[in-house]
């Protein structure tokens, strides 16, 4: 099984800051990787796959990064509506897993 | 715009078995390029995918719950349904159905999800 590690696990950050949300892997996956965004009471929305293609819909301000066993979630001006907790998810290995989340909070 | 909405018993009792069925609605169910998946949340707690069927009624199941999970696939409702036998208290959680991307031979990401549904495991 491939062991995830997202860091860190609560990030507190100000509006308009740039953030950076690691994951990484304990064996190669290439480029098998997407990213979602879970808000509070609701389901998890897909942010991007294949680390670094952006989802139809979603924000610019958005972008993955990495491949092999690092990977990077940046928002690069963190609006208000981007605290959440975000996960990424490895789809190279069988059974898919999830990494434990990362929850961005206001500062 | 693809819509998934679960439903299903909020209470189980333990040791019963957990039904739930997830309703596909504004496309088909029957595409090619994608299977129908299970995923649960524990309160407070990360994510786990339960298993995934195709139109055909192929599966994939997590092996930490294949001896558990039954999942089946109703293509005249465009629906797919989760049965999780012999339940225990561990086996709370928000249930949630999503659209399991299906591409190069292997399971990808999910999108859209449906809103989720919390399953408690209580006597």
């Amino acid at each position: 099984a491939i062991w995830m590690t997202q860091s860190p696990s609560l990030l507190s950050a100000s509006t308009g800051d740039r953030v950076t949300i690691s994951c990484r892997m304990s064996q190669g996956i290439s480029s098998y990787l997407a990213w979602y965004q879970q808000k509070p009471g609701k389901a998890p929305e897909l942010l991007i796959y294949a680390a670094s293609t952006l989802q139809s819909g979603v924000p610019s301000r958005f972008s993955g990064s990495g491949s092999g066993t690092d990977f990077t979630l940046t928002i690069s001006c963190l609006q208000s509506e981007d605290f959440a907790t975000y996960y990424c998810q490895q789809y190279y290995s069988f059974p898919r897993t999830f990494g434990q989340g990362t929850k961005v909070e206001i500062k | 715009q693809l819509q998934l909405q679960e439903s299903g018993p909020g209470l189980v009792k333990p040791s019963e078995t957990l039904s739930l069925t997830c309703t596909v609605s504004g496309g088909s169910i029957s595409s090619s390029s994608y299977y129908w998946g299970w995923i649960r949340q524990p309160p407070g707690k990360g994510l786990e995918w339960i298993g995934s069927i195709y139109y055909s009624g192929s599966t994939y199941y997590n092996p930490s719950l294949k001896s558990r999970v039954t999942i089946s696939v109703d293509t005249s409702k465009n629906q797919f349904s989760l049965k999780l036998s012999s339940v225990t208290a561990a086996d709370t959680a928000v249930y949630y159905c999503a659209r399991d991307r299906w591409d190069t031979a292997i399971l990808n990401w999910f999108d859209p999800w449906g809103q989720g549904t919390l399953v408690t495991v209580s006597s």
